[in-house]
Parts: structure tokens; C-alpha cells; sequence
């Protein structure tokens, strides 16, 4: 089973941020969050991972609580193409062969609207 | 980021005969492949991981004889289903793992979907 919580629906409007919770209460001290979205029927795109800092790219910003129970994932301007399932998954990460794989929940369905 | 394609991306097939399908890492060597399934309205479901040059590891339930993994190169595996039956119809998506340069990030194909008449 997933190890995440997440709200199975959100909107959001064209041009807002779009914040998108995540709660993994039971995360252990090596793994890592990622997050994915799958826009529909297409195969699941990454975004964005994080261990503890926050964490900026060109997609997205990760904002990991300081206890490591919950996690957001920011879209600054959201536009209609962001409108996906968006999942986040807790994993074992880093480098080396350890890694554990990735178990997809159900996410959340984000709809842009104009 | 990484770039992986599949081949078919969409196959329909009768009763009884077997499919295969590709995934390919385009820009990367991928020593561990995945190979999830996806219901409509579903989530993904894994079904197995591979490493190039070993047997690959089925996930409970996932029957082997039934869904022939080759992972041959660090570019390359493919997923065969044998003696496929309407009920294996399903989004087949691939994923494949860059050891080495982008911190073991995992990346997705664009799926195959599978329609078994």
C-alpha cells in the first residue's frame, strides 16, 4: 500500500498557485518524497524530490515540514496544462542499489480551470 | 529530463496470441527497468522489476510465464504477454532508472495500450 495521503480532487485557477498536500506520517529517515503527474493517458512525468530541504526547480517548488510528516508541492502559475493526477510517493532514494521502488497511491486530480 | 519511448504505443490483438513491447532508454544507460499496468481509472500497479542481465522480479500475483520480461542491454527490455486474453487488456507503462547521473531518479514511458480482443 502507499505510504501517502493525499486529497483525491483539487481546482485551481488559471494563472494561481496551485498547492497540492501531501501527508506521510510514517516516512523513515531515508526516504526520500517524490512527486509525479500523470496527464491522461500519458505515462507519469517526474517533478520534483526531496529528502528535507525544500527543494525549487522549473517545474515546481517542494516544501518538506521540518518533522518530515507532510510535504506540498507548489505550481507558481498554474495553467491549463498542468491539469493532471498528481502522486506522491515516498521512497528509499540516493545513490548506490538500495532504492526501493516506486508504489503509486491514488494522488490527487488537479483541475485548472480558465 | 530522461527520455524513454515504448514501441508499440498502441496494439490490438486477438485472443490467444502474444504481444511484445519495448521500452527503450534514449539517452541514458537504465540498469533497472520497471514495468507497471494501469486500469482504467485506476492507479499504477507494478508488476516488475528487471535488471540487465538477471531474472527479473515479479510482484506478487504477476504471473511470470504469463508476462516474459528480457532486459538484454542497459537500453533495452521488452515485455512480452503470452496467450493475451481480454482480461490483460490495460495501459502497460514502462520506467526506467538512471544510476549514474541523475541521482536514481526513475522516469516513465509514454505507456502501450494494450486492447485484447
Amino acid at each position: 500500500d502507499a505510504k501517502t495521503t493525499q486529497p483525491p480532487s483539487m481546482d485551481c485557477a488559471e494563472g494561481r498557485a496551485a498547492n497540492l498536500p501531501c501527508n506521510h506520517s510514517t516516512i523513515s529517515g531515508n526516504e526520500y518524497v517524490y512527486w509525479y503527474r500523470q496527464i491522461h493517458s500519458q505515462g507519469p512525468q517526474y517533478i520534483i524530490h526531496g529528502l528535507k530541504n525544500n527543494e525549487t526547480n522549473e517545474m515546481a517548488s517542494l516544501i518538506i515540514t521540518e518533522d518530515r510528516k507532510s510535504s506540498t508541492l507548489i505550481l507558481p502559475h498554474a495553467t491549463l496544462r498542468d491539469t493532471a493526477v498528481y502522486y506522491c510517493i515516498v521512497r528509499v532514494g540516493g545513490y548506490g542499489g538500495s532504492q526501493g521502488n516506486l508504489i503509486f497511491g491514488k494522488g490527487t486530480k488537479l483541475s485548472v480551470k480558465p | 529530463g530522461a527520455v524513454v519511448s515504448q514501441h508499440p504505443s498502441r496494439v490490438i490483438c486477438k485472443s490467444g496470441t502474444s504481444v511484445k513491447i519495448e521500452c527503450r532508454s534514449l539517452d541514458f544507460q537504465a540498469t533497472t527497468m520497471f514495468w507497471y499496468r494501469q486500469f482504467p481509472k485506476k492507479s499504477l500497479m507494478l508488476m516488475a522489476t528487471s535488471n540487465e542481465g538477471s531474472k527479473a522480479t515479479y510482484e506478487q500475483g504477476v504471473e511470470k510465464d504469463k508476462f516474459l520480461i528480457n532486459h538484454a542491454s542497459l537500453t533495452l527490455s521488452t515485455l512480452t504477454v503470452t496467450s493475451a486474453h481480454p482480461e490483460d487488456s490495460s495501459f502497460y507503462i514502462c520506467s526506467a532508472r538512471d544510476m549514474q547521473l541523475r541521482g536514481n531518479t526513475q522516469y516513465f514511458g509514454p505507456g502501450t495500450r494494450l486492447t485484447v480482443l
